[in-house]
């Protein structure tokens, strides 16, 4: 399988601090990207970083890929109680014309 | 918003009914996607449509039979489901198959009696 998984499962911090997760595939990559998903929504697209990109940035957000070791990271940076919800890496292997997501990582942000 | 609409948010339905799952986007996309989210579990896709035409069906159930008149509607038509259906559905569409971001609906969340 393709699929990420991502690490940790869960993730509890305070306000302002630094909140880092972790995605591990298993198959070579045309891109990465990460989605967030707010407690019985639908998914919301935040970064996407291709193959050939080591750093990514978007705001208070930054991506890292190392294919040499099939993973990715992504940091949220001054966290907010808003940032509280689920986060997915999703892969779109080469060959392949879809994405596969992982099974996420819930973070919670407390005031 | 994301311009993926999904209605009902919420379907309570017993295992002898019929439903109707309904999806619309406007964002002028030519491919859309059903997605089934369950607890702890990773999305899986159901069913993708290109252009109208179905060209992904990733071994799901008769008990589940998409529809897309159009590329602008995605329907699930749902019948003698099983309580193991129960789970969020999630609509999303792209430009077109194998691009790169999907937009998603809020979803549908299906709780089978």
């Amino acid at each position: 399988s393709q699929q990420g998984e991502e690490d940790p499962q869960a993730l509890s911090i305070q306000e302002g601090e630094n909140a880092t997760m972790n995605c591990s595939y298993k198959t070579s990559i045309n891109n990465l990207q990460w989605y967030r998903q707010n407690s019985g929504r639908g998914l919301v697209h935040l970064i996407l970083i291709r193959s050939n990109e080591r750093e990514k940035h978007s705001g208070r957000l930054r991506v890292t890929l190392d294919t040499s070791k099939k993973s990715s990271s992504l940091l949220i940076t001054a966290s907010r109680a808003a940032d509280t919800a689920s986060y997915f890496c999703a892969t779109d292997a080469v060959g392949f014309q879809k994405l596969v997501f992982g099974t996420g990582t819930r973070l919670l942000v407390s005031p | 918003e994301t311009g993926v609409t999904q209605t009902p948010r919420h379907l309570v339905m017993g295992m002898t009914n019929k439903k109707s799952l309904k999806c619309e986007q406007h964002l002028g996309h030519n491919a859309m996607y059903w997605y089934k989210q369950s607890a702890k579990k990773p999305l899986e896709l159901m069913f993708v449509y290109n252009f109208k035409e179905q060209t992904e069906n990733n071994s799901v159930p008769s008990r589940f039979s998409p529809e897309c008149p159009n590329s602008s509607h995605l329907f699930l038509h749902l019948h003698t489901l099983q309580p193991e259906d129960s789970a969020l559905y999630l609509c999303a569409s792209s430009p077109r198959t194998g691009d790169e971001k999907l937009f998603f609906g809020s979803g549908t969340q299906l709780s089978v009696l």
